[in-house]
């Protein structure tokens, strides 16, 4: 497809379970980022990629937390250890170039995952 | 604390009306985005306004930048029931790290027909 393709789009786990959320951007997109948005709230930025390189994961919530992009193009978000409170939408957005926000970013429709 | 504030967070008019929605924070940004999201969807970029003082135009929606570049707005004309979503402002704060864009809470728009 053209757009930014999220899975699964829905997920549960259960409490202490690992969970893989995939992304796959539009072709040729340099950047690639990670938000969590929950309910009610507006998506908080998790983590940052250009290409291959993770260049800011400082909004990574703790060290369950961790995302590759080893190719430079899908990447996944993988969540060890789930706690209640991880869930939330999890969307993947990505641009053509590096980003200044002059730019346009491209979001998928978000992988939602319920903690239980 | 969020680093933008949206208000209101709520908004429910009938077909017609304007309205306006606000954004404000007590940090400069380089530039800021308006999103729109409908339920079950990511959100889909509106504007970017990069100028203080900047006022963009997209067909009833009027953007405007503070001259401080610390505020924002978003006023709708003759609003429809298509209007109806969540609008969401975003900014990349002057000095962050490359990357980090921040996003207000969302004001939820519900327009009656």
């Amino acid at each position: 497809g053209a757009g930014v393709s999220q899975s699964p789009r829905y997920k549960v786990a259960k409490r202490g379970q690992d969970v893989a959320l995939r992304c796959d951007p539009i072709s040729g997109h340099v950047s690639l980022f990670w938000y969590q948005q929950a309910l009610g709230q507006g998506p908080e930025f998790l983590t940052y990629f250009q290409n291959e390189a993770q260049l800011d994961k400082s909004g990574l919530p703790s060290d369950r937390f961790f995302a590759e992009r080893p190719e430079g193009s899908v990447s996944t978000l993988k969540i060890q250890r789930t706690q209640q409170e991880d869930s939330a939408v999890y969307l993947c957005a990505s641009s053509f170039g590096p980003i200044t926000y002059t730019g346009e970013l491209f979001f998928g429709e978000g992988s939602r995952l319920t903690v239980l | 604390t969020q680093l933008l504030e949206q208000s209101p967070q709520f908004l429910s008019i009938q077909e017609g009306e304007n309205l306006t929605v606000y954004c404000n924070s007590s940090s400069v940004f380089s530039s800021l985005q308006w999103y729109r999201q409908e339920p079950g969807e990511g959100p889909v970029l509106l504007v970017t306004v990069v100028t203080g003082g900047e006022v963009k135009k997209l067909k009833r929606l009027t953007f405007q930048f503070g001259d401080a570049r610390k505020d924002s707005s978003l006023h709708i004309t003759a609003a429809q029931p298509g209007d109806t979503g969540l609008y969401l402002c975003a900014g990349e704060e002057r000095g962050s790290t490359l990357g980090r864009l921040y996003f207000g809470r969302g004001t939820q728009l519900t327009v009656w027909p």
